[in-house]
This record gives C-alpha cells, sequence and structure tokens, in this order.
C-alpha cells in the first residue's frame, strides 16, 4: 500500500464549479498535512496547511479526519487559473514529507 | 517570502560525466532536500540534511552523493551520471523540526544522453 493515496484524476469541471478531492494515507502516527499545488512544468507550491479543526482560506477548505486517515481539499467557484496539479503531503518520520502522486484539475470555460 | 534557488534550470550531460547541482536558501533553513520527479512516480526523495555536514539517504540514493558544508547551500551529485537519471530535479527547504512544510526551488531538467 503507498503512504499517500490520491485519485490521479483527471477531474474536468467548468468554471464556478465546487470540486472535492480527498487523499489517504498509511501511517497513523503522522502529524504534519499539507496541500500542495504543481503548475505544468513548475515546482510544487504550498497552497495550505491542514489542521486538526479544519481550515479555510477563501475557495479553499481543508478537512482532516484521523479516524479514517484522510484529509480533503475542497475548491468553491472554481477558476481557468485553479487548473493544476494537487498533490497531497502527510510527514513520515522525523522532518520527512511524504507526497502522493497528485490529482489533475482542469477547468473549463 | 522565502526564496530557494538553483544553478541550472537546464542541464544536459554525457553518460559518466560527473554533475554537480547546486541549491541555496535564503531563509536560515534548518532542513534541505533533494528530490527527482519523474512522470507517474511523483516527487521521490534521494537524500536530506537536517543541519551542516549532516546528510541522511532518502528512499532512492543510489547513484547519489550530497554535501552540505554551509548551511545555506546543499549539493547533489551524481558521481558518474546515467541515463536513468534523467529527470527533474527539485530542492527544497524547511525550517526546523516543528514547522515542516518545504519550500521548493525552481528545478534543474536534467538529460544525460
Amino acid at each position: 500500500r503507498k503512504e499517500v493515496e490520491q485519485d490521479p484524476g483527471p477531474f474536468n469541471v467548468p468554471e464556478g464549479a465546487t470540486v472535492a478531492f480527498n487523499c489517504t494515507y498509511s501511517n497513523s502516527a503522522s502529524q504534519s498535512f499539507f496541500w500542495y499545488r504543481q503548475d505544468c512544468r513548475k515546482e510544487p507550491k504550498l497552497l495550505m496547511s491542514v489542521y486538526s479543526s479544519g481550515n479555510e482560506d477563501g475557495r479553499f477548505t481543508a478537512q482532516l479526519n484521523r479516524a479514517s486517515q484522510y484529509i480533503s481539499l475542497l475548491i468553491r467557484d472554481s477558476k481557468l487559473s485553479d487548473s493544476a496539479t494537487y498533490l497531497c503531503v502527510v510527514n513520515d518520520r522525523g522532518n520527512k514529507l511524504v507526497f502522493g502522486a497528485g490529482t489533475i484539475l482542469r477547468v473549463k470555460s | 517570502d522565502v526564496k530557494v534557488t538553483q544553478s541550472s534550470r537546464y542541464l544536459v550531460k554525457r553518460t559518466g560525466e560527473k554533475v554537480f547541482l547546486e541549491c541555496v536558501q535564503d531563509m536560515d533553513h534548518e532542513n534541505m532536500f533533494w528530490y527527482r520527479q519523474d512522470p507517474g512516480l511523483g516527487l521521490r526523495l534521494i537524500y536530506f540534511s537536517y543541519d551542516v555536514k549532516m546528510k541522511e539517504k532518502g528512499d532512492i540514493p543510489e547513484g547519489y552523493s550530497v554535501s552540505r558544508e554551509k548551511k545555506e547551500r546543499f549539493s547533489l551529485i551524481l558521481e558518474s551520471a546515467s541515463t536513468n537519471q534523467t529527470s527533474m530535479y527539485l530542492c527544497a527547504s524547511s525550517l526546523d523540526r516543528v514547522r515542516l512544510e518545504q519550500y521548493f526551488g525552481p528545478g534543474t531538467r536534467l538529460t544525460v544522453t
């Protein structure tokens, strides 16, 4: 079983739609969780950290479910500029992070 | 803003050459990492470092070595480049053992012919 699993997609959605991605992780001792965004041929960039209580940043909402070992990302009112690959990231032992393979989002007009 | 820079965006080397990839961060981060990214395989950790002169193997260290002589600089060395080391190489840094979020450099696309 992979340490971090994501649906690779692609998710094709119209502008203005709401879209959600889930990610499961295998290490129950993980304490830190993140979503990164990666544009084509660019480096990954931190989108948001995921906290136990859930957190929101504008149109983006992240949730953590420790019991089921999954995290989610909800994007409301999708924009063309949201098209990217979204990486689910979980900490392994110590300072290491484990990156999922990513979910591709394509927002179309 | 955190800034992580890498010495080259594109590099072409011949099989058997020794290759140096340099990474510099300007935010006094303790931790630095080298990854490679290949289509369908995602990011894979090669080596990382928690402190100057310290290094730890990641998931795929074979064929690579690293050097961290100064806190801000972390070098990846391909001792004898091979065609299966053609890849995108990404350097990242993070603040310390509590703040784990990593910040990436722009990447070096290495082609070994």
